[in-house]
């Protein structure tokens, strides 16, 4: 089956850098995305990492490494605005099934 | 944004009874799914169809159905719902090629009362 681990909730400081992991099993491998959810919203898309490495897109990041089944989320320069919830995702061999984690409720600070 | 609309947006019935949620997309995308949100489990995929009339179980679902008749509509009918089924429900659409891109639609808050 697909299965991801994401922590719950993360919580820092505006301005600053946060990460968040998540690591995935899943019988096959078409690439890991990241979305973001505000209170009330639906989520939209925010990231896709096909291969390893790091994807930058303005202050978000998102780094994937098939050998350990793991990636991460980094945001930089952190505002009060990015106080959402962030899921990681996987599509696997399981047909066209996409999965998502639990999500990372992320609380920022002032 | 993407062209999804979901109806209703804001349902209360009642135990026993059948509901059926609309998914409408003018993207003529392929895939389609519905996913279901509660707090603590976050989005569960109930079922998904990758084409006219093809599709497919997800991790969630017993208690529901589902059709596509045309590649615009995908339906999600609970025969008679129960109210551990009281859940926000999104709809979402994707297209071939386009890695693990989806596209939500605005969510249909159900309760069963």
């Amino acid at each position: 089956g697909q299965s991801l681990e994401q922590p719950s909730e993360v919580t820092a400081v505006e301005g600053a850098i946060v990460q968040i992991n998540c690591t995935y099993q899943t019988s096959g491998f078409y690439g890991l995305s990241w979305y973001q959810q505000h209170d009330g919203g639906a989520p939209t898309f925010l990231s896709y990492n096909a291969l390893d490495g790091l994807e930058e897109t303005g202050r978000f990041s998102s780094f994937l490494s098939r050998s350990d089944s793991y990636g991460y989320l980094l945001l930089q320069e952190l505002q009060m605005k990015d106080s959402a919830s962030y899921f990681c995702a996987v599509r696997g061999l399981e047909g066209d099934k996409i999965i998502f984690g639990k999500g990372t409720r992320l609380h920022i600070l002032p | 944004d993407a062209g999804i609309t979901q109806s209703p947006r804001h349902k209360v019935t009642e135990t026993g009874t059948p509901v059926t949620l609309r998914c409408h997309q003018t993207e003529n995308h392929r895939y389609m799914y519905w996913y279901r949100q509660d707090p603590g489990h976050g989005l569960r995929l109930i079922h998904y169809s990758y084409g006219v009339k093809d599709t497919d179980k997800g991790e969630v679902s017993d208690g529901y159905s589902v059709s596509r008749s045309k590649t615009e509509d995908f339906l999600l009918t609970l025969e008679s719902a129960t109210s551990s089924q009281t859940s926000v429900y999104f709809c979402a659409i994707s297209e071939t090629g386009e890695g693990n891109t989806i596209y939500f639609g605005e969510g249909s808050w159900l309760t069963v009362v």
